[in-house]
This record gives structure tokens, C-alpha cells and sequence, in this order.
């Protein structure tokens, strides 16, 4: 069975950076596009960024461009998030999701997340 | 960028009621929407994709319908289990914008 299990999640400044990792299992991992999803306290979802199943593209939102970078080691089965300079308003549980295709399209499946805090 | 306006946000009926919620693309998104269910603490899971496909294992009483800008999530018999925040998404471009969400109740 699809499984995707994210970590790395915790407390941190403003400013600092972090990394976060998901690791799928269940299924041919270097087939599928990949993207973060973001959920703030009490708010709904917000797209971050997609990886091509090959790593060859990668798109951002405006609010994580220039800060965030997405990639992937199909080596390992796993995705990655480098978070630098964040901001308080990074604040949110990270779920990554699985792409029906080898691109983008809808997720067939979530992580159950990791949450990051940014907090002085 | 794709704008998705979602309605109502909160939604409180009774068990067996049918229920409705719309969601609006800001432009023409062909059938490219997906949908979504999120209970508390958990990750969302997929209902329906191509805009009325319903994803498999998911119960029968939920549909989709819609093309172009305008699309619908029915619950044909709401059940307790149906409680949740249900999310519409487009997936038109590669920026796979989220409806602002619709939490349903139940009265």
C-alpha cells in the first residue's frame, strides 16, 4: 500500500532554516510527481511547490519563491523541503502528496504531515 | 494565477439530507477539479478527480458534477461520518490552488 511519512518538522526562529523529508514506500516513487502542501493553524490548504517525477521542473508559490527549494532522490524513495529565511507566517502542518502522473494533477495521496513552528 | 472561491464555508444539516457545495475557478479549468475530504488531525484524502470521477473505495452517495468555471460536491444522504472540511482544487497549471474550504456540521 502508498505510504508517505514526513519528518523534520519542529520549532525554530525566524530567520533559521529547516529541512523537511518524506519518504514513500508502496509504490514505483520515481514515477509520480510530487508536491508540498501547507495547512496553517485552523486555515485551509495551500500549494508550496511540485517536482517533475524526474526532478527536470520545479515550481513554487510567490509566498515560498527565492526561500523554499523542493527536490527529490528517486535513489532513496524520498522528497525533500529546504525551508531558509522563514517567517512566522510559515507556521503550518507540511503534508507531502503524491500526483496521479508523472507531473502535476490531483493527489492521490497525503502524508499526515509534520508540523513546523516558526516562533522567536 | 487560478482563483477557486468555494461556498458556503460552513454547512450544518441533518443525517439524510442532501448537501451542496460550489465551487467557482476564476477562469476556465475544463474539468481539471478534484476534491477532497479533511478530518481533524488527519491529511486530506481524495473523492473525486476529473471533476466527477469518483476516486475508488470512496461511498456512492457522494458525486460530482461541473465543467468550465462552475462546479458542485453532492452528498446525496449525509451520514455522521460525512463531518469533516471538504477542499476543492484545481489542477489546470502546475500551481494547484485549494478552495478556501467548506466545513460541514451536523445539526
Amino acid at each position: 500500500q502508498v505510504r508517505l511519512v514526513e519528518s523534520g518538522g519542529g520549532a525554530v526562529q525566524p530567520g533559521k532554516s529547516l529541512r523537511l523529508s518524506c519518504v514513500a514506500s508502496g509504490f514505483t516513487f520515481s514515477s509520480n510527481g510530487m508536491h508540498w502542501v501547507r495547512q496553517a493553524p485552523g486555515k485551509g490548504l495551500e500549494w508550496v511547490a511540485v517536482i517533475w517525477y524526474d526532478g527536470s521542473n520545479k515550481y513554487y508559490a510567490d509566498s515560498v519563491k527565492g526561500r523554499f527549494t523542493i527536490s527529490r532522490d528517486n535513489s532513496k524513495n524520498t522528497l525533500y523541503l529546504q525551508m531558509n529565511s522563514l517567517r512566522v507566517e510559515d507556521t503550518a502542518m507540511y503534508y507531502c502528496a503524491r500526483v496521479y502522473g508523472y507531473s502535476y494533477g490531483y493527489f492521490d495521496y497525503w502524508g499526515q504531515g509534520t508540523l513546523v513552528t516558526v516562533s522567536s | 494565477d487560478i482563483q477557486m472561491t468555494q461556498s458556503p464555508s460552513t454547512l450544518s444539516a441533518s443525517v439524510g439530507d442532501r448537501v451542496t457545495i460550489t465551487c467557482r475557478a476564476s477562469q476556465n479549468i475544463n474539468i481539471w477539479l478534484a476534491w477532497y475530504q479533511q478530518k481533524p488531525g488527519k491529511g486530506p484524502k481524495l473523492l473525486i478527480y476529473k471533476a466527477s470521477t469518483l476516486e475508488r473505495g470512496v461511498p456512492t452517495r457522494f458525486s460530482g458534477s461541473g465543467s468550465g468555471t462552475e462546479f458542485t460536491l453532492t452528498i446525496s444522504s449525509l451520514q455522521p461520518d460525512d463531518i469533516a472540511t471538504y477542499y476543492c482544487q484545481q489542477y489546470n497549471s502546475y500551481s494547484a490552488t485549494f478552495g478556501q474550504g467548506t466545513k460541514v456540521e451536523i445539526k
